[in-house]
């Protein structure tokens, strides 16, 4: 089966730093994907993880360890437009779909 | 334009009714899927295919059904609604396994 973990809300103070963990258990792996979802709205992607490190894009970075199973997603300076909720997917192999966590709702506050 | 499109944005229907949900898209992608999302639990595959004549069950099929009429046409039926498929719904498109794009989303609201 699988499984991936990420908080169910946190809240970040504007300009200030926050990290988004997800942890997965899939019986493979081909690849991890962070999405953004303003509420009503539809995700969109943020980055992608295949391999192990740190991948970084302007104020968001990713990042990957595949041996503990881990990512987490940063945002810096933080701003109110960041307050949405963040999905964590993985692909564990080959060309599968991707299966979805429950999503992390961020707010940022003044 | 949308590149993924989904109609109707707002359903509401009945129990016991049939309704169908419309995703085109203009993406030229070859894989599409369809997901649906409720508080607390995420996004949830329905069916998914990767080619016209391919189609597969999700995570979360019972009670649905989907047609791929075409490369860019991929639609989602309930035959008989009840209550508990009151959701968000996703239509989402695909190059192979790159990154998803995701349709606006039709509320259904089954009373």
């Amino acid at each position: 089966g699988q499984n991936i973990d990420q908080p169910t809300e946190m809240t970040a103070t504007e300009g200030a730093i926050v990290q988004i963990n997800c942890t997965y258990q899939t019986s493979g792996f081909n690849g991890l994907f962070w999405y953004q979802q303003h509420a009503g709205e539809a995700p969109t992607f943020l980055s992608y993880n295949v391999l192990d490190g740190l991948e970084e894009k302007g104020r968001f970075s990713s990042f990957l360890s595949r041996s503990k199973g881990y990512s987490y997603l940063l945002l810096k300076e933080l701003q109110m437009k960041d307050s949405a909720s963040y999905l964590c997917a993985v692909r564990d192999q080959g060309n599968t779909p991707l299966v979805f966590g429950k999503g992390t709702r961020l707010s940022v506050i003044a | 334009d949308a590149d993924v499109t989904q109609t109707p944005r707002n359903r509401i229907t009945k129990t016991g009714k049939r309704i169908m949900l419309e995703c085109s898209q203009t993406k030229g992608h070859d894989r599409m899927y369809w997901y649906r999302q409720d508080p607390g639990l995420g996004l949830r595959l329905i069916y998914y295919s990767f080619d016209v004549k391919d189609i597969n069950k999700g995570e979360i099929s019972d009670g649905y059904s989907v047609s791929r009429q075409a490369q860019a046409k991929f639609s989602l039926s309930l035959e008989s609604a009840i209550p508990n498929q009151t959701a968000l719904y996703f239509c989402a498109t695909s190059r192979g396994g790159e990154k998803l794009f995701f349709g606006s989303g039709t509320q259904l609201s089954v009373l």
